[in-house]
């Protein structure tokens, strides 16, 4: 089974400040994604990447294969970013998650 | 909006009593899969269906079932309910198995379900 750790669990940063989440994992891969858990529960995907670099507005997330580990990147934080971000990869395909415990990010305005 | 419709969005029940979380998929997804978020397990992996059929199969209990219907919707089915099987269930949808699907995952809102 793959085992996933999140670094830090827990992030306050002020408005407008950089941020980075990193996950690491232990067996190889062929995706990992990043997942973003509103206050109110939801959850919405952020990523799935296999290499290198995807961006998406303030987001960006990388992955090193070799190193097995991957980085979530928020520029100008925003209180609407206040969110759990867990990555998760597969244990088997992609049917298979095994998640992070997740990093409870709190920006303050 | 992820286009993945879960209901009920709470539940509340009693020890030993049985219920059922019902989803629908998002639109041309055939794969579905169901997770449970505890606060002392975090998020885990249950079960996949692919196209009707189970296609992988990960923490769930044998008092938990479930399957997915003709119309792709899936139902999760838990039974002998007990205190600890208190937890938000989610569903989501991928377009795994189908040609040129990118497979990221789509979640419904989930069902929170008290076991009292």
């Amino acid at each position: 089974k793959n085992e996933v750790e999140q670094s830090p669990q827990n992030l306050t940063a002020q408005e407008g400040e950089f941020i980075t989440i990193n996950c690491s994992y232990s067996v190889g891969i062929s995706a990992l994604h990043w997942l973003q858990q509103h206050p109110g529960g939801g959850i919405v995907s952020l990523f799935m990447l296999s290499s290198g670099k995807k961006k998406h507005g303030r987001l960006i997330a990388t992955i090193n294969i070799q190193e097995k580990h991957s980085s979530l990147h928020i520029t100008a934080s925003h209180p609407r970013d206040s969110a759990v971000y867990i990555c998760a990869v597969p244990n088997f395909g992609n049917e298979k998650l095994t998640f992070g415990t997740g990093t409870r990010l709190t920006i303050i305005p | 909006d992820s286009g993945v419709t879960q209901t009920p969005k709470h539940l509340i029940t009693a020890t030993g009593q049985r219920v059922t979380l019902r989803c629908s998929p998002r639109s041309g997804d055939l794969s579905v899969y169901w997770y449970q978020q505890s606060l002392d397990q975090g998020l885990q992996f249950l079960i996949q269906y692919y196209n009707g059929e189970e296609r992988a199969k990960g923490n769930i209990l044998e008092r938990f079932s479930a399957q997915q219907f003709p119309d792709l919707h899936s139902e999760l089915n838990l039974s002998s309910l007990e205190l600890g099987d208190s937890a938000l269930y989610f569903c989501a949808s991928s377009s795994w198995g189908r040609a040129g699907g990118n497979e990221k995952l789509f979640f419904g809102s989930g069902t929170q379900l008290s076991v009292l």
